[in-house]
């Protein structure tokens, strides 16, 4: 079972907007401003798509856009397109023994 | 161009051992921390190792403690991941990962598979 939690899937139709949550705990995503995001095509490696709860690397379209209330993280996508259909996980530091990453389970997108 | 390659895995018995590489290009080796993440099958993904520059600070996921080493060779610009006493469970893909600091990862490389299996 994964420390964060996401919805196993969800969909949306080209064009339309799409946010994606995961909660986590006071110890983890509502105790620090270091959440992340990757995106997972299948046979691919994970892509770094959000960090520090709202900044996008560079050449991460502007499409992609993070927030956090309390103990969630959210990923926004607007304007579906074809090639967003991926996996998304969230991450975020925690304190365990040491320090530490914690992952969601990971979300599949399909677009519609 | 950052390039990260790993190589190393493999098929290996149940108890059996397992060294990954992985080869870093592109830029400052020595001057990141470097992680080694995974997926198992059908799973999420898993952070099992963190080193510092310097080898100032390593740390383990539980999951593997006492039975994973991880290693760098700033002047070859490597990593590396020891893998003793492997499980079934540690069947996965393993990725090699460059840490920019704040619980992130900003390149990794294409993984390699490791299979536990009798």
């Amino acid at each position: 079972q994964s420390a964060l939690t996401q919805p196993a899937s969800v969909s949306g139709s080209l064009g339309q907007s799409i946010t994606i949550s995961c909660t986590g705990t006071s110890s983890d995503v509502g105790n620090y401003n270091f959440v992340s995001w990757y995106q997972v095509h299948p046979g691919s490696a994970p892509k770094l798509i959000i960090s520090q709860v709202t900044k996008r690397p560079s050449g991460v379209s502007n499409r992609f856009s993070g927030s956090k209330s309390g103990n969630t993280a959210s990923l926004t996508i607007s304007g579906l397109q074809a090639e967003d259909e991926a996996e998304y996980y969230c991450c975020s530091h925690a304190i365990r023994n040491t320090p530490d990453w914690v992952f969601g389970g990971g979300t599949k997108l399909t677009v519609l | 161009e950052v390039r990260l390659v790993e190589s190393g895995g493999g098929l290996v018995q149940p108890g059996g051992s397992l060294r990954l590489s992985c080869a870093a290009s592109g830029f400052s080796f020595r001057s990141y921390e470097m992680n080694w993440v995974r997926q198992a099958p059908g799973k999420g993904l898993e952070r099992v190792a963190f080193i510092s520059t310097g080898n100032g600070r390593i740390y383990y996921g539980d999951s593997v403690k006492g039975r994973f080493t991880v290693s760098r060779d700033d002047a070859k610009s490597s990593l590396y991941l020891q893998m003793n006493s492997l499980r079934a469970e540690d069947t996965a893909i393993y990725y090699c990962a460059r840490d920019i600091g704040v619980a992130a990862a900003d390149y990794w490389g294409q993984g390699t598979l490791v299979t536990v299996s009798s």
